[in-house]
């Protein structure tokens, strides 16, 4: 199995740019979560879905983020308008029945200058 | 509320020296899982493994040991005869209910 994939691997824009981050969960994983690593506040879940339906989404930071999942390998985050303070490593996560036991993508290195 | 708590910041050992990252955890919860993660300086993040809040047993995998104290709420890894290929960021984790909560990470450090 190829594992979760993201990309890009690394995203430098400039303040105001829209951002999409993408990601493809492990093939007959129904749960997917997204993730975001700061040095201040850690390792943060943003929002999960289940059977490509959002459960969760009470970690989004604010209204400038937003996910999706069309189909049941592919999910988008998006940032917009980036600020420099969306500067951080974004990871997508990807379970199955199991659903505590997450698998992660390599992640995804976010700088907004 | 959940929380996961691991004291140590940084860890710095010599080659073949045993290191025990301490975690402590908070939760209301009679049913959780605990895991632990490692974060290699490439930056991914590794699966180590997971326990039930049911299972007290220790486990050994290799040169990785842990250690499940419910009474203490303790979660402790230790790692025998440590590599320099050991030196990463490992993370303890709680989980109830989809959501995984992790600790701040402990750094360690493997010098040859």
């Amino acid at each position: 199995d190829a594992g979760v994939i993201q990309s890009p691997r690394h995203e430098v824009t400039e303040m105001g740019q829209e951002v999409t981050l993408r990601c493809k969960p492990i093939s007959g994983h129904d749960y997917l979560f997204w993730y975001r690593q700061t040095m201040m506040r850690g390792l943060e879940l943003l929002i999960y879905f289940n059977n490509n339906v959002p459960i969760d989404d009470s970690g989004m930071p604010e209204d400038r983020f937003s996910a999706k999942m069309p189909n049941a390998s592919f999910s988008t985050l998006k940032i917009q308008p980036s600020e420099p303070r969306d500067s951080a490593v974004y990871f997508c996560a990807s379970s199955n029945l199991d659903r505590d036991e997450q698998y992660f993508g390599p992640g995804t290195r976010l700088t907004v200058t | 509320a959940q929380k996961v708590t691991q004291a140590q910041t940084e860890i710095s050992v010599v080659e073949k020296e045993d290191v025990t990252l301490d975690c402590v955890y908070e939760t209301r919860d009679t049913t959780y899982y605990l895991f632990w993660y490692k974060q290699p300086p490439s930056g991914e993040l590794v699966f180590l493994i997971r326990r039930n809040s049911f299972d007290e047993q220790n486990e050994i995998s290799g040169r990785y040991s842990w250690n499940f104290q419910k009474s203490t709420s303790s979660f402790n890894f230790t790692i025998t005869a440590s590599q320099v290929v050991d030196s990463a960021v490992y993370f303890c984790a709680l989980a109830n209910d989809y959501k995984l909560s992790f600790g701040a990470g402990t750094t360690v450090t493997v010098r040859a």
